[in-house]
């Protein structure tokens, strides 16, 4: 079956750290680039980060840069997420997605997401 | 980074009417755009890519149309099942970022 499920999730505290995990299955994961988008409670959906298929390129939003860092295991099928200074701003459902790039660049499978809470 | 402005924020809609949707770029982004939708509690799904293409499995009564700035998502019939939230998304430069969300209501 072709999904993914994260994994990672919690509660923090400010100025901590959580590294989110995101299992792909049913797809050559090697492949495709792949992506996080948050949203927080009640909001709209923000992008997060992206990387290629090799893990070579990566990208981030501004809202993240320098605190937040996404890489992959190929080997292991997985996509990571390591989120450091976390701020009460953080606290939202992270979702990993997966990029297909023909005909344009878009998502076209999600997993369920993990929910981060940032709060003392 | 460029800005995408969805309009109107939120409708109210019967079962059967034509609904419309745009969504507004702060420039020119060729037909660099998608489109998805999500219901209370699930993860996005996406309806179009390439600003007019229809992922397969998505309903024909859903389509996008335009190119450069503006563009637009059309449910030709609204169904019950179509009550959600939908976003847009550009995919011309990083960052990548979406619009505000449009929440289509039940009258």
């Amino acid at each position: 079956e072709v999904q993914l499920l994260e994994s990672g999730g919690g509660l923090v505290q400010p100025g901590g750290s959580l590294r989110l995990s995101c299992a792909a299955s049913g797809f050559t994961f090697s492949s495709y680039a792949m992506s996080w988008v948050r949203q927080a409670p009640g909001k709209g959906l923000e992008w997060v980060s992206a990387i290629s298929g090799s893990g070579g390129s990566t990208y981030y939003a501004d809202s993240v840069k320098g605190r937040f860092t996404i890489s992959r295991d190929n080997a292991k099928n997985s996509l990571y997420l390591q989120m450091n200074s976390l701020r009460a701003e953080d606290t939202a459902v992270y979702y990993c997605a997966k990029v297909t790039q023909r005909w344009g660049w878009y998502f076209d499978l999600w997993g369920r997401g993990t929910l981060v809470t940032v709060s003392s | 980074a460029i800005q995408m402005t969805q309009s109107p924020s939120s409708l109210s809609a019967s079962v059967g009417d034509r609904v419309t949707i745009t969504c507004r770029a702060s420039q020119d982004i060729g037909s660099d755009l998608s489109w998805y939708q999500q219901k209370p509690g699930r993860a996005p799904k996406l309806l179009i890519f390439g600003a007019s293409n229809l992922q397969s499995g998505v309903p024909s009564r859903f389509s996008g149309s335009g190119s450069g700035t503006d563009f637009t998502l059309t449910i030709g019939s609204l169904q019950p099942e179509d009550f959600a939230t939908y976003y847009c998304l550009h995919d011309y430069n990083y960052p990548r970022t979406f619009g505000q969300g449009t929440t289509v209501e039940i009258k």
